[in-house]
């Protein structure tokens, strides 16, 4: 399984695009990226998934590079209510796949 | 997605006992899984809940000390057994769910439990 690093944390402003990036120099070709937001006292909620290029959601917008080493979660004009933490986790799709969170990364978004 | 519930949402427990934690899924699922998420701290994986069979546990749990049953498609419980203060955590439960376009994994509202 590929492992995940990510900054432990980061500040940011509301109105602000805030981008927080993964590295998963290990990834297999059959793994997706997928990441998650955690509010305290809650459980993780699925934000977004990708496996190449960019995707985007109503939430978020996911960057991949094309050698997959790292990704990009890009949340666009932040509020208040974005600070949580957010995880970044890579595996294999449609296998039963067992989920192995990392230390994620907290984002505090002031006004 | 799935809708999933946790009793209780949080105890206390004093040192020794056990605690039962329920997990209620509002679909069948085939994946269910167990996690610890001390205080400050990330999830950490305890078991996959396999229906049917015996739990599959993850390296550093035991089914001694955590004993789980799945016994359909929409239920499992965790048991926390001979509690420590040491087992203070956040207990959550998660669902697999083999979407169309992407393959997640929902989670509770976890289970605060307080060891005394």
């Amino acid at each position: 399984l590929a492992k995940t690093t990510q900054p432990i944390s980061m500040d940011s402003y509301e109105g602000q695009e805030v981008n927080i990036t993964c590295s998963h120099n290990n990834i297999a070709t059959n793994d997706y990226i997928t990441w998650y937001q955690q509010f305290p006292s809650q459980g993780p909620r699925f934000i977004i998934q990708g496996y190449k290029t960019k995707v985007t959601n109503e939430v978020a917008s996911l960057f991949i590079p094309a050698d997959r080493k790292s990704s990009t979660l890009s949340l666009p004009r932040v509020s208040l209510s974005d600070t949580a933490v957010y995880y970044c986790l890579v595996g294999e799709l449609n296998n039963f796949n067992k989920f192995y969170f990392g230390s994620g990364t907290k984002l505090n978004v002031k006004p | 997605s799935a809708v999933i519930s946790q009793k209780p949402s949080r105890d206390i427990c004093q040192r020794g006992t056990s605690l039962t934690i329920q997990c209620q899924v509002d679909s069948q699922v085939t994946m269910m899984f167990w996690y610890r998420q001390q205080p400050g701290q990330s999830l950490t994986l305890i078991a996959t809940a396999n229906q049917g069979s015996e739990a599959t546990y993850e390296s550093g749990f035991v089914i001694d000390k955590f004993p789980i049953s799945r016994p359909n498609l929409t239920f499992s419980t965790l048991t926390v057994s001979n509690m420590s203060p040491e087992d203070s955590s956040i207990y959550l439960c998660s669902v697999e769910d083999l979407g169309a376009v992407t393959d997640t994994q929902y989670f509770g509202p976890g289970t605060r439990l307080t060891v005394l």
